[in-house]
């Protein structure tokens, strides 16, 4: 069975910092392109960023420069470092699996809050 | 704003049918059979019911299909169930710049 785990998740100050972190499991974790995405209080789903099995990286213009995804095949495991974070990126942050099909997320975690306040 | 847009809210009686429809551009749903929907229940995790346009993950049953025409997909719920009640929500890939593309999410009210 597909597990993802995150975990990180917290109440940070504009201009701060946090790194989340997601626990892999259940499947082949270094074959497959895992994505982050997020969803805002009462809004919809926004694709943030993704990183292929041989680290090919993608960010969503609104975190690019601010966003760092990361990998490890050997813990498996998932990451993303948010520096200088804004208001607007209070989320619930999944971490997600690519199907391998086309372009879908077949799996998900439970998903990590971020708030961002003074 | 979403890229992707979708009527706010949808509902039906059970046992009936219900069409959801998401609406994109030549850049992303009318260029890609790569659309994917997906179920969100109050306070869970998207679960994946759709993907390139009309298949089905293992698991999710025939009553949910997909379709695309031009710029517009669509989901179809038939023989709406009381379990059916939840957000929608459809996504597209958009090219390598843009990745993938959500829209607003569909509330869906069984009656």
């Amino acid at each position: 069975e597909v597990q993802l785990v995150e975990s990180g998740g917290g109440l940070v100050k504009p201009g701060g910092s946090l790194r989340l972190s997601c626990a892999a499991s259940g499947f082949t974790f270094s074959t497959y392109t895992m994505d982050w995405v997020r969803q805002a209080p009462g809004k919809g789903l926004e694709w943030v960023s993704s990183i292929s099995w041989n680290i090919d990286i993608d960010y969503a213009e609104s975190v690019k420069g601010r966003f760092i995804i990361s990998r490890d095949n050997v813990k498996n495991s998932l990451s993303l470092q948010m520096n200088s974070l804004r208001a607007e990126d209070t989320a619930v942050y999944y971490c997600a699996r690519d199907g391998g099909f086309g372009y879908e997320f077949s799996d998900w975690g439970q998903g990590a809050l971020v708030t961002v306040s003074s | 704003q979403s890229a992707l847009t979708q009527p706010p809210s949808a509902s039906g009686s059970p046992g009936q049918s219900v069409t959801i429809s998401c609406t994109g551009t030549s850049s992303d749903v009318g260029n890609y059979n790569f659309v994917s929907w997906y179920q969100q229940r109050p306070g869970k995790a998207p679960k994946l019911i759709i993907y390139e346009v009309s298949k089905r993950p293992s698991g999710v049953p025939g009553r949910f299909s997909g379709s695309k025409s031009a710029n517009t997909a669509s989901l179809t719920v038939s023989g709406l169930q009381a379990e059916d009640e939840a957000d929608y929500y459809c996504s597209s890939y958009a090219g390598s710049k843009n990745y993938v593309v959500f829209g607003g999410g569909t509330k869906l009210t069984v009656l």
